[in-house]
């Protein structure tokens, strides 16, 4: 069962603008993750926030945490062609892991 | 630093066939969990390990068999391989049962089953 759904599925957007990618879910956390993929590897730890968090940095990654909607962004600034990948959301309840479908993000030249 | 190490990295196996894939982690972790990875898809767990010597059952277990002799092993193994357990394969590890910590995963094993 997936608890996580980003939003959009897809984005496709010139270098150097800024990404943002949703996720939303449906049941109280105890925090949320997001990791990218690139194509044909394994996934990478990006940045954690709690469920008493707001608001997290990690370099040119910026996460939004809003526990009354359910739901979470990842901002990318200043993208480089080196961002193309997915991005999954994963909530942690307990002693799992539930991850979204993830957003496949293009960085065009 | 390996970090974890999945073994072997593609496979193509015939209907009925048995495989073990390996999973090694060199951090200390205690957790380790084996995903399938399917298009279009997140990750589905199978089976996971609070710990050396123990095994549980995830989300889609059917069809597989886990064991965790040695703390800084995983197998999971296919004991009769089915076109539907094509897909890629991911091993990951943590250290905190309430995933406090983010997972460390593997490269991935592509698994076709013919």
């Amino acid at each position: 069962s997936q608890q996580g759904e980003e939003d959009p599925q897809a984005l496709s957007i010139q270098e150097g603008e800024n990404a943002t990618m949703n996720c939303s879910y449906k049941t109280s956390i105890n925090n949320l993750q997001w990791y990218r993929q690139n194509s044909g590897r394994g996934l990478v730890h990006l940045i954690l926030i709690r469920s008493n968090e707001r608001e997290k940095h990690s370099g040119r990654l910026r996460v939004t945490l809003d526990t009354s909607k359910k739901s979470s962004s990842l901002l990318i600034t200043a993208s480089r062609a080196a961002d193309t990948a997915s991005y999954f959301c994963a909530t942690a309840t307990g002693y799992q892991l539930i991850w979204g479908a993830g957003t496949k993000l293009i960085i065009k030249p | 630093n390996a970090g974890v190490t999945q073994t072997p990295k593609f496979r193509v196996l015939k209907t009925g066939q048995s495989m073990t894939l390996l999973c090694a982690q060199d951090m200390n972790h205690e957790y380790m969990y084996w995903y399938r990875q399917d298009p279009g898809m997140g990750l589905r767990l199978i089976h996971y390990s609070v710990g050396e010597g123990t095994t549980a059952k995830g989300e889609v277990p059917d069809g597989y068999n886990v064991s965790r002799l040695k703390k800084q092993n995983f197998l999971l193994g296919l004991e009769s391989a089915a076109p539907s357990q094509t897909s890629v394969y991911f091993c990951a590890s943590s250290y905190s049962t309430y995933t406090n910590y983010g997972y460390t995963f593997g490269s991935g094993t592509r698994l076709t089953v013919v």
